[in-house]
């Protein structure tokens, strides 16, 4: 099992929408969490990062972190075309750790 | 906004060629990282820095070695560049913002093709 998983997609949404992307973990010793957005052939992007339960909002995008079932998620409200992109969740346990990211959904968000 | 920058952003090398791949960051992190990534496929960690004269292999093998002589430069070098070495190379430094908080950010990476 890998430490991060993500489904691959792509996750289709209409402009407008809410886009829901999903993130299990395996080690129960991770401390915080970080969305990246990865425009294609571009370098990652930090979007938001979260370490307790519970939601955590920042203008369009909402993380939410569940440590009892291992899982994290974004959710993106009132989706945009512009929003298209690849998003990889990433999971940091702490002290001199390096992140270990998934490998990313893409999603893709139609006019 | 992250200061952190590679140069070259593209090159195209002959095989068996050395070259070294630049990285500098203005924000005084301890940490910096080195990524490989292929088109549509996942990152993968190959050298990382905790600090001046600190640097340790990733999780995948690779042959290039990386040196950290100055805090804001982690250059990365291939003695002997092959196809097999074609990829996008991704550096990127950290810092920790509190307890259970680390940001790490990244360069806008280097675009390598061996012939």
């Amino acid at each position: 099992q890998k430490e991060v998983e993500q489904n691959s997609g792509p996750l289709s949404v209409p402009e407008g929408a809410i886009a829901s992307l999903n993130c299990t973990y395996s080690d129960r010793g991770s401390q915080s969490f970080f969305w990246y957005r990865q425009y294609s052939g571009k370098s990652p992007e930090l979007i938001m990062f979260i370490y307790s339960n519970g939601d955590k909002e920042d203008g369009r995008f909402t993380a939410q972190l569940n440590k009892a079932s291992q899982y994290v998620s974004l959710l993106i409200r009132d989706s945009q075309p512009s929003d298209s992109a690849t998003y990889l969740c990433a999971r940091w346990i702490g002290g001199y750790s390096t992140l270990t990211f998934g490998k990313g959904t893409m999603l893709l968000v139609s006019p | 906004e992250a200061d952190i920058y590679q140069t070259p952003r593209y090159l195209v090398i002959g095989t068996g060629k050395k070259i070294t791949l630049e990285c500098s960051q203005t924000m005084g992190h301890d940490k910096m990282y080195w990524y490989q990534q292929d088109p549509g496929m996942e990152l993968h960690l190959i050298h990382y820095s905790y600090g001046v004269n600190s640097t340790e292999k990733g999780d995948l093998s690779s042959e290039s070695t990386v040196s950290r002589i100055r805090t804001e430069h982690f250059p990365l070098t291939l003695e002997s560049a092959r196809p097999s070495h074609t990829s996008q190379y991704l550096c990127a430094s950290s810092e920790f913002k509190q307890q259970g908080v680390i940001e790490q950010f990244f360069g806008p990476g280097t675009r390598l093709t061996v012939l």
